[in-house]
């Protein structure tokens, strides 16, 4: 496969319910992001890893989760979800992160997650 | 904070016609923009980006958009739409050194026979 995948496309789960999206990019970039897609707002950043680290965390609640076990991989860990949090997760990687760097970002198709 | 500005939630367009889609930015200092599109069910793609010198930038798929500093515009067009142009369409502005990308809402693009 090329390009970024994301796994599952569709995830229904209840409140209680403790999930993980799964994103993994072939194109041997360093950077690697997740992003949320509500109806009618733009993309919100929520999570940056750069080299397996995190460097950004744009005020996501501790009901999310990220994991970068490498720099191929890239989690998110979803426990006590809400109504709200229901929405299109997109993860994105990039070559680089950080001064100077340009890159554009590549997006994975998305997992569709809906919570009841 | 930059912020990015897309003024048409939705637009109908005929099949063979012309198209151009309106982006206004807000950044202090000279912009990375760039427009992405979605189709259903997919994720996004990059259709084109402006980094610095011609202001007039070339894409895929036969889109082209113009940087235009004195309007803190990035319009997209295209002379003439495919039905397979049918998509959400994201104008996006870049954060110089840290690769944030902040995006608009979206514009939905139907096209008619």
């Amino acid at each position: 496969e090329t390009g970024v995948t994301q796994t599952p496309r569709h995830l229904v789960m209840g409140m209680t319910n403790k999930k993980s999206l799964k994103c993994e990019q072939h194109l041997g970039h360093n950077a690697m992001y997740w992003y949320k897609q509500s109806a009618k707002k733009p993309l919100e950043l929520m999570f940056v890893y750069s080299l397996e680290e995190r460097v950004e965390n744009n005020s996501v609640p501790s009901r999310f989760s990220p994991e970068c076990p490498n720099s191929s991989h890239l989690f998110l860990h979803l426990h006590t979800l809400q109504p709200e949090d229901s929405a299109l997760y997109l993860c994105a990687s990039s070559q680089d992160w950080g001064a100077s760097s340009t890159d554009t970002q590549y997006f994975g198709p998305g997992t569709r997650l809906t919570v009841l | 904070a930059q912020s990015v500005t897309q003024p048409d939630i939705h637009i109908t367009v005929s099949e063979g016609a012309s198209l151009e889609l309106r982006c206004n930015y807000s950044y202090g200092a000279t912009p990375y923009l760039f427009w992405y599109v979605q189709s259903p069910g997919q994720g996004l793609q990059l259709l084109l980006k402006y980094f610095s010198g011609d202001t007039l930038v070339q894409g895929i798929k036969g889109f082209e958009a113009e940087f235009k500093r004195s309007q803190s515009s990035f319009n997209l067009r295209k002379p003439s739409v495919h039905w397979s142009d049918a998509a959400e369409y994201f104008c996006a502005v870049g954060d110089f050194g840290n690769e944030k990308l902040t995006f608009g809402t979206g514009t939905r693009l139907t096209i008619i026979p």
